[in-house]
């Protein structure tokens, strides 16, 4: 089946510091890419939905400044949290569809455990 | 607003038992229902997804129903062994823009 590769799996960054998020599409391309995280004993939430090109959509709450999602190319997006701090330590996931915006037809990555000490 | 329960919670039993994993949306005007699982700090593996006209899927030993009428889905684990140990979680396609709405999930542990 189709993969999405997502890096890194785990990372440990100081306050205050930016973090980056990849995920590439390996042999599909991913016209929308959904981005998740998922806090301790909750659900999964969307954060953003990003289409190739254009500005991402944030779900209400989520901070467009703060959580920055980068879309230019069909196989590659980024998730950038800057700033971060240590309420940000969370699951991060993110899930890429070959179709339009809500496809059913989508592949998730591995996840990014972040910790911010 | 779509939302998704799932119960129980938990569950532990002993390997070799055939369990049920109970999923509920509260409006049926769903579009699919996906179950996927989840190893502890890993991503997401896609289980099973039931299309809207669908009323169930099998893939080996688990079977998934669906029934958009009553707000239900199960997924039914056959045989249950050690490996099956994983979090469950269901999630519905919903909206015109068919995001996922997650359940929190089922934490199964089955144990030899």
């Amino acid at each position: 089946g189709a993969v999405v590769s997502q890096h890194p799996s785990r990372v440990i960054c100081k306050s205050g510091t930016s973090v980056k998020i990849e995920c590439r599409s390996l042999d599909f391309q991913a016209t929308t890419m959904f981005w998740y995280r998922q806090f301790p004993k909750q659900s999964l939430m969307l954060m953003a939905t990003s289409n190739e090109g254009s500005k991402a959509t944030y779900e209400q709450g989520v901070e467009k400044d703060k959580f920055l999602i980068n879309h230019a190319s069909l196989t590659l997006s980024t998730l950038t949290v800057t700033s971060a701090h240590p309420e940000d330590s969370s699951f991060y996931i993110c899930r890429g569809a070959p179709g339009e915006t809500g496809s059913t037809e989508a592949f998730f990555g591995q996840g990014t455990r972040l910790t911010v000490v | 607003k779509q939302e998704v329960t799932q119960i129980p919670a938990a569950l532990s039993v002993p390997e070799g038992e055939n369990l049920v994993l109970n999923c509920s949306f509260t409006d049926s005007a769903i579009y699919n229902l996906q179950w996927f699982r989840q190893d502890p700090g890993k991503g997401l593996t896609s289980l099973l997804l039931i299309q809207s006209s669908q009323r169930e899927q099998t893939s080996g030993r688990l079977n998934a129903s669906l029934d958009k009428s009553s707000g239900r889905s199960t997924l039914y684990i056959a045989a249950s062994q050690p490996g099956d140990s994983a979090t469950y979680l269901c999630a519905a396609y919903a909206g015109n823009n068919r995001k996922l709405i997650w359940g929190l999930g089922t934490s199964l542990a089955v144990n030899p």
